[in-house]
């Protein structure tokens, strides 16, 4: 079936650091990808997603492009901020019967920024 | 902005009972779903919820498990008996019909199962 390899964690970086999460999926179809965060103590909140190949989705400073050839859709951030401490996660669409969907999930990335 | 509201925020339980998630989608949604996730391991796909029926359901959800949408407002999770290793955050999300395929998520339910 349908998976996503993301990025182990935890990662630690200083205020004003680049950051790279590095997400890629094995899937049958052309599914949209997706990049969710998890503030602490809080549920999961569309970062961005990107439907095609070649795509960028952007959102908060963050981006991240469908690269088909490679199948990876990597996180980057040039300049992370302590707010942006949170776990983040990659995902893809899988479509299932009945025209519904589900998302499957990386393991997820815990990014802590250091003041 | 419209939110998917989910109660309670944490319930703990002794093993053996049953249990059940609320879950209020948003009001135009059409597609509703359960996900969980165990402490420090991914999020997993439960069960989807189309049109008053189940559209497809994961290896963990067996027999325990079932969904309701009883009243056209509400979506619920019910766990017949729970055992230990039902102790996670259960996430309920919903999504439009329109073809776009961008899940909102509530802020989850943890369930403690002692």
């Amino acid at each position: 079936g349908d998976s996503v390899t993301q990025m182990e964690g935890p990662v630690t970086l200083s205020e004003e650091a680049f950051l790279t999460i590095n997400c890629t999926y094995t899937a049958t179809g052309y599914p949209s990808l997706f990049w969710y965060v998890q503030y602490p103590g809080e549920g999961l909140q569309l970062l961005l997603k990107a439907t095609k190949a070649d795509d960028k989705g952007s959102n908060k400073g963050f981006e991240a492009t469908y690269r088909k050839e490679t199948t990876s859709f990597h996180l980057e951030k040039g300049s992370v901020q302590v707010s942006d401490s949170a776990v983040y996660f990659c995902a893809l669409s899988d479509l299932i019967r009945g025209g519904s969907e589900k998302l499957v999930f990386g393991k997820g990335t815990k990014l802590t920024v250091n003041p | 902005e419209p939110e998917v509201t989910q109660t309670p925020s944490h319930q703990v339980t002794q093993m053996g009972q049953e249990v059940i998630l609320r879950c209020v989608p948003i009001s135009n949604h059409l597609y509703f779903y359960w996900y969980r996730q165990i402490l420090g391991q991914k999020v997993e796909f439960l069960v989807s919820f189309y049109n008053n029926e189940i559209s497809e359901k994961s290896e963990i959800f067996d027999d325990q498990f079932s969904v309701e949408r009883p009243d056209g407002s509400n979506f619920t999770l019910k766990i017949r008996s729970t055992k230990l290793e039902d102790s996670a955050m259960y996430f309920c999300a919903s999504r439009t019909g329109n073809g776009a395929n961008v899940l909102t998520f509530g802020a989850g339910s943890r369930l403690t199962v002692l």
